[in-house]
């Protein structure tokens, strides 16, 4: 799977949008983008996965560039509980590789 | 659904004892994966099961480190003998390897403390 590289931290004014950057350069075309953040002393929790196109659900937008280089994670209106790590992780969607690589991770701040 | 059930939640030892730790995925999931997070290494996979079988143990760290899955409803990771650096929050997290998203469920974790 591909390395990815995040920034350690980031700071966001609640109620504004987080965008979380990440890179991933060495991409393959079979990988897949997934997000996954860790609340303080709890289990990781998905987030929003994506190939190459943008996606959106209930907790973000995944966008990722053309070249497949480059994605952002957004949280359109941070509040207070979304204080935690983001986890950028590359890997191929694959029914027997159901593999997981943690980095370190972006710790990200929301702020009153 | 209950999600991934995982205990004890907390578990305190001494050096050289048994541990045994022990994960129920949710159920339909068929893959299984324990993973281990300190300070110092962050978030390790240490072994994942597809269909109750092993099929990557590559992050177990030595012998001491066990895992089996009798069922397709429980899991077990037993240290043994127990060591200090073993001190860490162990997740169990679990997903259904067949669709397209593949995304994993985790546990609330147990954290153990080897004295």
């Amino acid at each position: 799977d591909a390395k990815t590289t995040q920034p350690p931290s980031m700071d966001c004014a609640e109620g504004r949008a987080a965008n979380l950057p990440c890179n991933h350069s060495t991409i393959s075309g079979n990988e897949y983008v997934y997000w996954y953040r860790q609340i303080h002393s709890q289990g990781p929790q998905y987030i929003i996965h994506g190939l190459k196109n943008n996606e959106t659900n209930e907790m973000a937008s995944l966008i990722i560039t053309e070249d497949r280089k480059s994605s952002t994670l957004i949280l359109p209106h941070a509040t207070l509980r979304d204080t935690a790590v983001y986890y950028c992780i590359v890997r191929v969607a694959n029914g027997n590789t159901g593999k997981l690589i943690f980095g370190q991770g972006t710790t990200l701040q929301v702020k009153p | 659904d209950a999600g991934v059930i995982q205990s004890p939640r907390h578990e305190v030892t001494e050096m050289g004892q048994e541990v045994t730790l022990r994960c129920k995925p949710i159920s339909g999931h068929n893959s299984l994966f324990w993973y281990r997070q300190t300070m110092m290494r962050g978030l390790e996979l240490l072994i994942y099961f597809n269909n109750n079988v092993p099929i990557d143990d590559s992050g177990m760290p030595e012998d001491r480190f066990s895992a089996k899955m009798p069922n397709a409803s429980f899991s077990t990771l037993k240290i043994q003998p127990s060591e200090p650096r073993d001190s860490a929050v162990y997740f169990c997290a679990s997903s259904w390897a067949g669709g397209s998203s593949y995304e994993q469920y985790f546990g609330p974790g147990t954290r153990l403390t080897v004295t």
